[in-house]
């Protein structure tokens, strides 16, 4: 089936320090969302992008849409411990259903004292 | 805040029995889901259910897999009969429209067989 790839798989950062993950799909994407898990927890919406090229901010993180709605990244300025967790991308291809969101692999980050 | 619930949170069953796994939406909620996460791996799609019908399913889910409806509230999976792959956490979602839109997951079911 069709993937969304993320990269990287782990990153360990000091907190303080930025983080960025970056996810990636072969086939043009109708929209992206980002869901963030905390360890032992279940996913959690962050944010929609739907427009080529948007940009989108929640305070510390900073979310955007490839031009050409293929890739998408989340970075993260300042990690604080409470940014650990595994975030995911989450598509709806264009090629697929209208209610089939697929997830990428995604990013497993610790933050380190 | 409104929130999906799940039961049981643990549900451990022997290879060939059924289960049956149990998820309240958000009341106001149309669209409904269930994702399964094998340890450590990633969320995977298995099937959306909207005005009573399954709206799309995955390769995964297979005919030993059905999806109900049973009453106003309550929004069912269930595997006839368990193979020791099955064993995963088990997410139910739901959101307001279809997946355009912002899906609340519940905290999940860990299913393991044995």
């Amino acid at each position: 089936g069709q993937q969304v790839m993320q990269i990287p798989q782990y990153q360990h950062v000091q907190e303080g320090e930025d983080f960025t993950t970056y996810c990636n799909s072969s086939t043009t994407l109708s929209n992206i969302q980002w869901y963030k898990q905390r360890p032992g927890g279940h996913p959690v919406f962050l944010i929609q992008l739907v427009k080529s090229g948007e940009v989108k901010k929640q305070k510390r993180l900073t979310f955007q849409f490839g031009e050409a709605k293929k890739n998408s990244s989340l970075h993260i300025t300042a990690t604080q411990t409470t940014d650990v967790g595994t975030y995911f991308c989450a598509a709806l291809l264009l090629t697929g259903g209208g209610n089939k969101l697929t997830f990428g692999t995604g990013t497993q980050l610790k933050v380190e004292l | 805040e409104p929130e999906v619930t799940q039961t049981p949170s643990h549900q451990v069953t022997q290879m060939g029995q059924e289960v049956i796994l149990r998820c309240v939406p958000i009341s106001n909620h149309l669209y409904f889901y269930w994702y399964r996460q094998i340890l450590g791996q990633k969320v995977e799609f298995l099937v959306s259910f909207y005005n009573n019908e399954i709206s799309e399913k995955s390769e995964i889910f297979d005919d030993q897999f059905s999806v109900e409806r049973p009453d106003g509230s309550n929004f069912t999976l269930k595997i006839r009969s368990t193979k020791l792959e099955d064993s995963a956490m088990y997410f139910c979602a739901s959101s307001v429209r279809g997946a355009v839109y912002e899906q609340y997951f519940g905290p999940g079911t860990r299913l393991t067989v044995t």
